[in-house]
């Protein structure tokens, strides 16, 4: 199982200030993503990455861009936080194709915007 | 677009076995079928998956329908610690990866 890690884990921040959502992690996989997911609400993909220099957006439109400069590490950032940006941000990594690419996820950020 | 229906809630007593129906009747031949839980709005924890055949390991046991039309996955004996949403995934191919159709999961609440 992949050792995935996500700071904060809950950020209370006002409207306008700009705002990174740290991801790592250490089992080397290639390929990582990162989910959206309201409460009580399903999880949905906004951002995904093949490896180093690589990240595609998602089903679900998002305002936060990503960067992967580091096979371990895929932040996510948004310029100017909003209220409706309020939610919970999921990570993940998958091993390679001959192990399956099954996903594992991160505790997951709770950001709350006021 | 969720191509999962699952039931919203279901309870089972502790001790015995839990059995979660997942509906799938639109997937395709080469897309497995993932279930993943979720306490307390943690990260989703991966439980099994399959293609067509059922599949056994340490935390359950999952039975895909002959046509893989739907799928069952089996809590053998349920604890308090069990208790938690429980999400039927089809994996979708995209270009050099695949993604996750969340749907909206399955509640379960396991009783002393």
């Amino acid at each position: 199982e992949a050792d995935i890690y996500q700071t904060p884990r809950y950020l209370v921040i006002g409207t306008g200030k700009k705002i990174t959502l740290e991801c790592s992690q250490t089992m080397g996989h290639d390929k990582m993503y990162w989910y959206q997911q309201d409460p009580g609400m399903e999880l949905h993909l906004i951002h995904y990455s093949y490896g180093v220099n690589s990240t595609e957006k998602g089903d679900l439109s998002s305002e936060s861009t990503v960067s992967r400069i580091r096979t371990e590490h895929f932040p996510l950032t948004l310029e100017s936080a909003r209220p409706s940006h309020t939610s919970q941000y999921l990570c993940a990594s998958s091993a390679p194709a001959p192990l399956g690419e099954t996903q594992y996820f991160g505790p997951g950020t709770r950001l709350l915007v006021l | 677009d969720a191509k999962t229906t699952q039931p919203t809630s279901m309870d089972c007593a502790e001790g015995r076995a839990a059995n979660l129906p997942c509906n799938h009747s639109t997937i395709s031949g080469n897309e497995y079928v993932y279930w993943y839980r979720q306490i307390h709005s943690q990260g989703p924890q991966y439980i099994i998956h399959g293609l067509k055949n059922n599949e056994t390991n340490e935390m359950a046991s999952l039975i895909i329908t002959e046509d893989r039309k739907s799928s069952t996955l089996i809590l053998p004996h349920a604890t308090l610690r069990d208790t938690a949403v429980y999400y039927c995934i089809v994996r979708v191919a995209i270009s050099g990866t695949y993604k996750y159709i969340f749907g909206t999961g399955t509640r379960l609440k396991v009783l002393a």
